[in-house]
């Protein structure tokens, strides 16, 4: 059975730096890979989707995340955060794209001034 | 950008009762799903809806739960029997046919029995 797990409960971030967020997933094959952004009172809302191809894949908001096979990995990035970019982020993964997710447990991101 | 909306933003019930949640999916959308989100978890599928029938629930969509597309527009997910532990956010999403398009996902219902 696939998981995703985000190892980062709560990252706090200066506004103007990079931010990582981490993903590990277990599967047998390759899955589908997404990254989902929720904002406070806000329905989930796609950042990017992986699916095949190159392996680094452009987001919406300036956001980028990188397959990398060998490490089970799908972490996401971005060069330098704003302060709206303060939300929760979930990572999921999905044997099709339809829709039956396995979400991680998400990672709460602070923006400091 | 089109929206899935729900409502209420929040339902307050009595366990025991019966709870209806509401789901307006984008217009052309056909596939429909319920997730949702204990508190301080994760998001968890509940079931998926295609051509007016169930074509995947998860091991949490007992016979408690229900879905139901009455007419055109909506979508509903109901809970026969509330228990203290369905208090969730409960996610609505669509999608359409198109292999690459994405799920649109709702604001969510919080739901809190008491």
């Amino acid at each position: 059975a696939q998981s995703v797990t985000q190892p980062d409960i709560h990252i706090t971030v200066s506004e103007g730096a990079s931010l990582e967020l981490r993903c590990n997933y277990s599967y047998g094959a390759t899955p589908y890979l997404f990254w989902y952004v929720q904002s406070p009172g806000q329905g989930l809302q796609l950042l990017l989707k992986y699916f095949s191809g190159d392996t680094l894949v452009q987001g919406i908001k300036g956001f980028e995340a990188e397959f990398k096979r060998s490490q089970s990995s799908f972490n996401l990035r971005k060069p330098s955060v704003h302060w709206s970019d303060a939300a929760e982020y979930f990572c999921a993964v999905g044997t099709d794209s339809w829709g039956k997710f396995q979400f991680g447990a998400g990672t709460q991101v602070v923006v400091t001034p | 950008e089109p929206e899935v909306t729900q409502t209420p933003s929040h339902q307050v019930t009595q366990m025991g009762q019966e709870v209806i949640l509401r789901c307006v999916p984008i217009s052309n959308h056909l596939y429909f799903y319920w997730y949702r989100q204990i508190l301080g978890q994760k998001v968890e599928f509940l079931v998926s809806f295609y051509n007016n029938e169930i074509s995947e629930k998860s091991e949490i969509f007992d016979d408690q739960f229900s879905v139901e597309r009455p007419d055109g527009s909506n979508f509903t997910l109901k809970i026969r029997s509330t228990k203290l532990e369905d208090s969730a956010m409960y996610f609505c999403a669509s999608r359409s046919v198109d292999f690459n398009e994405k799920l649109f996902f709702g604001s969510g219902t919080q739901l809190s029995v008491l």
